[in-house]
């Protein structure tokens, strides 16, 4: 059973361009979250979608979207980079019927922006 | 407003040592707690959580966590800690209706041989 994937593993970029991120839940999972880890904090809630709709929103500006496709994958895209960008973003699944708070972790994508 | 507190930055144990790991939670509504293990450059493991019922919830790994509702805390124990425990250790409580999950900054345990 595979747990969460997420690619690519790392990245690096330039300020002002564009990234996208790609997240597959767990098996049986219906529901992404994705959270932005900077250098030594903690995880903070970016957004959530279900049913290929964003369902909650965290503290974070229009340049970050999301999108979940039918088959419960999902992308996050950051427009116009900044320095302040580079963080673990990790991406979390759960099957929102059977365990709405039982969240399983990617290992995430390390994004540098230069 | 939603928060979670992790007193201590940096813990050093010995091998054999107990360890307890401090989480103090603002939640307004009864609280779903988590602890979760993150290894240097992984993700995060769950390793034990809590919903209702028994306040003292068991994990993997040999990881133990007491609910306090008087003292808002959810701190997390283990009796003898082994040298692969050697991690950063998150606490979380979800809130809302989506289960978003609010994070403490973390704890990084050191593990002396």
């Amino acid at each position: 059973d595979a747990g969460v994937t997420q690619s690519p593993t790392h990245l690096i970029k330039t300020r002002g361009q564009q990234v996208t991120l790609r997240c597959s839940p767990k098996s049986g999972h219906d529901t992404v979250s994705w959270y932005q880890q900077a250098l030594g904090q903690g995880p903070q809630f970016i957004f959530q979608y279900y049913e290929e709709e964003e369902r909650q929103r965290g503290n974070f500006p229009d340049r970050f979207s999301g999108h979940q496709f039918p088959n419960y994958s999902s992308e996050l895209n950051v427009n116009a980079l900044l320095l302040g960008d580079s963080a673990l973003y990790l991406c979390a699944s759960n099957d929102r019927d059977r365990a709405i708070y039982e969240q399983y972790f990617g290992p995430g994508t390390r994004l540098t922006v230069t | 407003a939603q928060s979670v507190t992790q007193p201590d930055i940096h813990i050093t144990v010995s091998e054999g040592a107990s360890l307890e790991l401090r989480c103090n939670y603002s939640y307004g509504a009864t609280p779903y707690l988590f602890w979760y293990v993150q290894s240097p450059g992984q993700g995060l493991q769950l390793l034990l959580k809590y919903f209702s019922g028994d306040t003292l919830v068991q994990g993997i790994k040999g990881f133990e966590a007491e609910f306090k509702r008087s003292q808002s805390s959810f701190n997390l124990r283990k009796p003898s800690v082994h040298w692969s425990d050697a991690a950063e250790y998150f606490c979380a409580v979800a809130a809302g209706a989506t289960n978003k999950l609010i994070f403490g900054t973390g704890t990084l345990l050191a593990v002396q041989p």
